[in-house]
Formats: structure tokens, sequence, C-alpha cells
């Protein structure tokens, strides 16, 4: 079974920084997705950058961007200029092809607070 | 952009008492949705599987006859939650699988149920 690991519960930023949240996972698949998502205080879940595992090119949004190494499996997201309404729990999270159904499984999540 | 809609936002009953929450994809049709419970500060926990026309499929550990799902169309499924007690009290949220999204997953704004 594939698990995702945040080991960072919670973390803070400066407004205008730089902050990198951790992500790895286990899985024995060659082929899949991972995602970072994030869920403001109004609770709803907002796709903030997606990468699929056979392109080598690290997925990039804006602001944010992802260093994936897959050999290492780890998928981390960088927030760059910080901004107050980056304030939110940020869950990593791990899909296989959709030919398998669409499951994602979530990590613990992180709380981030970006601080004025 | 695809759009996944619940209802109610929130509710309250009373202990003993069956809710019903609806989850609708308002601009696509949806022939997989699934249903997570998310409790506060903590991660989203699938709860089920469900497609449109079968029977859902329930995760380990969750008790069918307690949350009954129904996807009775390509644009609705609905969770129940039957004879609802406080423990039940928690944050109900929704996904749903549009094809060619590529993996990804749209979410609805999550139902707040309090039991009492």
């Amino acid at each position: 079974a594939q698990t995702v690991t945040q080991s960072q519960p919670e973390m803070s930023v400066q407004e205008a920084e730089t902050v990198t949240l951790s992500c790895t996972y286990d899985t024995s698949e060659n082929n899949y997705y991972l995602f970072w998502y994030k869920q403001p205080p109004s609770r709803q879940m907002i796709l903030v950058i997606r990468q699929e595992a056979y392109k080598q090119q690290n997925a990039t949004e804006n602001r944010f961007s992802v260093n994936f190494q897959k050999a290492a499996k780890s998928f981390s997201l960088k927030i760059s200029d910080s901004q107050l309404g980056d304030t939110a729990m940020y869950f990593c999270a791990f899909m296989k092809p959709p030919e398998y159904g669409n499951k994602l499984v979530f990590g613990a999540g992180t709380i981030l607070r970006v601080k004025s | 952009g695809a759009v996944v809609s619940q209802h109610p936002s929130w509710v309250i009953c009373k202990s003993g008492t069956s809710v019903k929450i609806e989850c609708r994809s308002l601009d696509f049709q949806a022939t997989t949705m699934f249903w997570y419970r998310q409790f506060p500060k903590q991660s989203l926990m699938l709860m089920a599987t469900s497609n449109e026309g079968s029977k859902a499929t329930y995760e380990q550990g969750v008790e069918k006859d307690k949350f009954l799902i129904n996807h009775a169309s390509l644009t609705l499924s609905t969770l129940t939650v039957t004879s609802a007690h406080p423990e039940d009290s928690s944050f109900y949220i929704c996904s749903a699988t549009r094809t060619g999204a590529g993996g990804e997953l749209f979410f609805g704004e999550g139902s707040r149920l309090t039991v009492l």
C-alpha cells in the first residue's frame, strides 16, 4: 500500500520569504501522480500543483514549485514570496494512474502560518 | 473549471436522526465520487468510493450501514448518516473525477455535521 509522510506538523514563515514543505512517499509503482493541496480556513480543498511521475521536469505554478526526486521518493513544495493568503493547511497526496480508480492517499498535513 | 457543490454546508441534528448530504458535479459528469471525513487539524480520511449505478466501495473500518452512499446519477452522490450520534460529528467532504482531467479530483466545499 502507498503511504505519504509529511514530517512537519506546523511551520511559520515571514511574509515575502520562502518556505519549503517536505513530503516523502512510499510506492512500488513506476507511474503515478503527486499533488499538493491547500486547505485554507474556509476548508475548501484547492489544488496547488500536480506532478506526473514520468515527467522529470519539476512542476511550477507561479510562486509554487516542487522538487521531485523520484529515486528518493521525495516531493517537496517551495513557496516563494510568501503571502498572508498562503496561510493554510497543506496536504501532499499520491495517486496511482486513473485506470486504478483515482484514489488519493493524503499525508497528515502541514499547517503553514505566514506572519506579517 | 470543474465545480463540485455540497449541500448543506452545515447541519445540526438530534441524536438518533438521519442526515443526508448531497454532492453534485455542476458542469461535468462524474462516474466516480469519493467521500471523506476530516477531524479538526487532521488529514482527510477516505470513507468510500461511489460509482454511478453500482454499490459504493467502503474503506476498511467504515460502517456501510451507518454511512449510506447512493450515486443514482452522473452528477449526484448522497451520503446519509443514519441514526446519528455525537461521535459522528465531523466535517465531510466529497470529491469527483472528470474524464480527461489527468487524475485531478475536484472537491466540494465540505459539510459540517454536528450531532447533539
